[in-house]
């Protein structure tokens, strides 16, 4: 029973699509995270949304559009994918700020050709 | 700008020996700090976090220093074995934020 649980898993695509990434998270958490890993491998911060509310939006482009239905689930849609975007994607949940951490999902490789 | 740094990308210990793995961070603001490991194809799991106010914090084999005058923080896995063989990313926090920050992880090789 999974946690935090991003699909898919691995996507290669061209560039100039549009893609979506889907999180959903069973653990009743109210805050929900973007974070991507680069070439240099560093997990930095996109977006975050608590109970539906954008909080966090740094310095993202604006191909880069999230998507929180519910507090639940946190969806990362990509407009007209470039090279650099390809990355790890992961997804994560909290409770109450970080205090105790984030639960993360396992992650979405994604892959432009 | 990387606030916090994880400077050695990858460190080897044999089995049962104490592993050490190193954290620095630039911002004073900092006052939770934290350290993730991960395996292949999985995401980050929480291992042991420590407030700005304590310097040391420990559960089981796993310790974590913190120095603030150096802006230096430690984690030592005493003693190591092979299922500690991951990346360790170390993560920090200010009052009042949301967001965490990441090193670039240090990957763990334990020898056996």
């Amino acid at each position: 029973d999974t946690a935090v649980s991003q699909t898919p898993k691995y996507l290669v695509t061209q560039m100039g699509n549009d893609k979506s990434i889907k999180c959903e998270q069973n653990l009743g958490h109210d805050t929900m995270y973007w974070y991507k890993q680069d070439s240099k491998k560093f997990l930095k911060i996109m977006f975050s949304y608590n109970n539906k509310e954008l909080i966090i939006n740094e310095t993202v482009p604006n191909r880069f559009s999230p998507k929180s239905p519910d507090k639940a689930h946190l969806n990362l849609h990509i407009n007209s994918l470039e090279l650099g975007d390809s990355a790890v994607y992961f997804c994560a949940s909290s409770q109450d700020g970080v205090g105790h951490g984030y639960t993360f999902g396992s992650g979405t490789r994604l892959t432009v050709v | 700008d990387q606030q916090v740094k994880q400077n050695s990308p990858s460190l080897s210990v044999q089995e049962g020996r104490i592993s050490i793995l190193n954290c620095d961070y630039t911002n004073s603001m900092f006052d939770y700090f934290l350290w993730y490991k991960k395996y292949p194809a999985e995401g980050p799991t929480f291992l042991i976090s420590i407030s700005s106010i304590k310097d040391k914090n420990e559960d089981g084999r796993f310790t974590v220093f913190l120095n603030k005058s150096a802006k230096h923080l430690s984690l030592h896995i005493v003693p190591s074995q092979p299922g500690d063989s991951a990346v360790y990313f170390c993560a920090a926090k200010y009052q009042g934020a949301q967001k965490l920050v990441f090193g670039q992880g240090t990957r763990l090789t334990i020898n056996p």
